[in-house]
């Protein structure tokens, strides 16, 4: 079945230090969607992918979708302690419902002061 | 801010309890969810709903049942809790809109969970 798979699992930088996690699916995606969820905290949405090849930036967030649509990346530049926390993301699973989504294995993030 | 509001945030239980985890939402969405996450694990899909009177099982099996008897409430209920039920479980509603490409767009809003240990 259709399955989104995240890396890393654990990533631990140096404030300051960029940070990279990737999504990976063997199928193509409608799109992608972007959480954050703070320790102890819940997902909260960060960003939508739609278009083939899609780039969009929040401040020091860089997401893009690649030309396929069947991988994504969620790129931070110059970490700060307020980046830390799990990022997943998460792609429609049309299997149980065209409206539902496939959450990633999430990349837990700690950013060293 | 999201809308969406979660009872109990905690509950300690013992075993063989039937307990009934709220969660209500004020943004007038259709589609509610159930999820299931273990700490710092992914999350599972255990219930949907696209609306009133309409629930699913998701694609984590799951021994809770939910019900859907108006748009904004969508409670999740075990009707004898177990150890193995101890788990975080996270409600989240989104709307029906469609985005600027025409895609569906169906960010999902959460609401802040409820921790539940069973002893």
């Amino acid at each position: 079945g259709q399955q989104v798979m995240q890396i890393p699992q654990y990533q631990h930088v140096q404030e300051g230090e960029d940070f990279t996690t990737y999504c990976n699916s063997s199928t193509t995606l409608s799109n992608i969607q972007w959480y954050k969820q703070r320790p102890g905290g819940h997902p909260v949405f960060l960003i939508q992918l739609v278009k083939s090849g899609e780039v969009k930036k929040q401040k020091r967030l860089t997401f893009q979708f690649g030309e396929a649509k069947k991988n994504s990346s969620l790129h931070i530049t110059a970490t700060q302690t307020t980046d830390v926390g799990t990022y997943f993301c998460a792609a429609p699973l049309h299997q149980t419902g065209a409206n539902n989504l496939f959450f990633g294995t999430g990349t837990r993030l700690t950013v060293i002061p | 801010e999201a809308d969406i509001y979660q009872t109990p945030r905690y509950l300690v239980i013992g075993t063989g309890k039937k307990i009934t985890l709220e969660c209500s939402q004020t943004m007038g969405h259709d589609k509610m969810y159930w999820y299931q996450q273990d700490p710092g694990m992914e999350l599972h899909l255990i219930h949907y709903s696209y609306g009133v009177n309409s629930t699913e099982k998701g694609d984590l099996s799951s021994e809770s049942t939910v019900s859907r008897i108006r748009t904004e409430h969508f409670p999740l209920t075990l009707e004898s809790a177990r150890p193995s039920h101890t788990s975080q479980y996270l409600c989240a509603s989104s709307d029906s809109g469609t985005g600027e490409w025409g895609d569906s767009y169906n960010e999902q809003f959460f609401g802040p969970g409820t921790r539940l240990t069973v002893l």
